[in-house]
C-alpha cells in the first residue's frame, strides 16, 4: 500500500540556517511527488512537484527537492532558512488514479 | 487565478446535527476531494469524485457522505454530527492527469459540542 512517511513531527532552525525536511514513500509504481506547505489556518499551498525528468526540482519561496529512487525519498531543502518559512509541511505521492496520498507533516519552528 | 472555496471558515454544531460543507471550484478540474486533518496524522482522504454523480470512498468515509451534482461544487454532508468529527475538513480539487497537482480550499474548521 502506498504511505508517506515524515520522520520529523517538529524541528527548530535559526534564521538565515540551511533546512532539509524528510519524506521517505513507499509506492510500487513511479511516483508523482509533491511538498506542500500550510500556513496557521489557512489551506495547503504547493511548493514543488516531481514527476518526471531530472531528480532535483526546484520551487517557490527558494525551496528545492531531490528525488532519490534508491532511498524512496523526497528531501526538501532550502539553502536560508527566513522567519516567514515557519509553517506545516507536508509532503505527498499522487498515484495514476489522481489519489494522493500525505504525511503527518512536520512543524518548523524558526528562531529569530 | 484559480480558486477553491469553502463556504464556511468556522462552524460549531451540536451533537447530532446534519452539517454540510460546501466546497466550489472554478477550474473546471474533475477530481474533486474532502480530506480531514488533525494535529499529528497528516491529512486523510474521507471520499473523493472523478466525476460528476460519481463518488469513491476514501480512507475513512464512516460517518460521512458527499454530493456532486454540478462540475464545479462538491458538498460533505455528516449526517448526525458527533464529537469525534471536531476537525479541520479541506477541499481540494485536481485536474485528471497523473501529474495534475491538488489545489485546496483554505479549509473548514468544525466543531462539534
Amino acid at each position: 500500500a502506498q504511505s508517506v512517511t515524515q520522520p520529523d513531527i517538529h524541528i527548530t532552525v535559526s534564521e538565515g540556517a540551511s533546512l532539509e525536511l524528510r519524506c521517505n514513500y513507499s509506492y510500487g509504481a513511479t511516483p508523482y511527488l509533491f511538498w506542500y506547505v500550510q500556513s496557521p489556518g489557512q489551506g495547503l499551498q504547493l511548493l514543488l512537484k516531481y514527476f518526471s525528468g531530472d531528480t532535483l526540482v526546484q520551487g517557490i519561496k527558494g525551496f528545492e527537492a531531490e528525488f532519490k529512487r534508491s532511498q524512496s525519498s523526497f528531501n526538501l531543502r532550502k539553502p536560508s532558512v527566513h522567519w516567514s518559512d515557519a509553517a506545516e509541511y507536508f509532503c505527498a505521492v499522487g498515484d495514476n488514479f489522481n489519489k494522493f496520498y500525505f504525511g503527518s507533516g512536520t512543524k518548523l519552528n524558526v528562531k529569530p | 487565478d484559480v480558486k477553491v472555496t469553502q463556504s464556511s471558515r468556522y462552524l460549531v454544531k451540536r451533537t447530532g446535527e446534519k452539517v454540510f460543507l460546501e466546497c466550489v471550484q472554478d477550474m473546471d478540474h474533475e477530481n474533486m476531494f474532502w480530506y480531514r486533518q488533525d494535529p499529528g496524522l497528516g491529512l486523510r482522504l474521507i471520499y473523493f469524485s472523478y466525476d460528476v454523480k460519481m463518488k469513491e470512498k476514501g480512507d475513512i468515509p464512516e460517518g460521512y457522505s458527499v454530493s456532486r451534482e454540478k462540475k464545479e461544487r462538491f458538498s460533505l454532508i455528516l449526517e448526525s454530527a458527533s464529537t469525534n468529527q471536531t476537525s479541520m475538513y479541506l477541499c481540494a480539487s485536481s485536474q485528471t492527469s497523473a501529474s495534475g497537482e491538488l489545489f485546496f480550499g483554505e479549509g473548514s474548521r468544525l466543531t462539534v459540542l
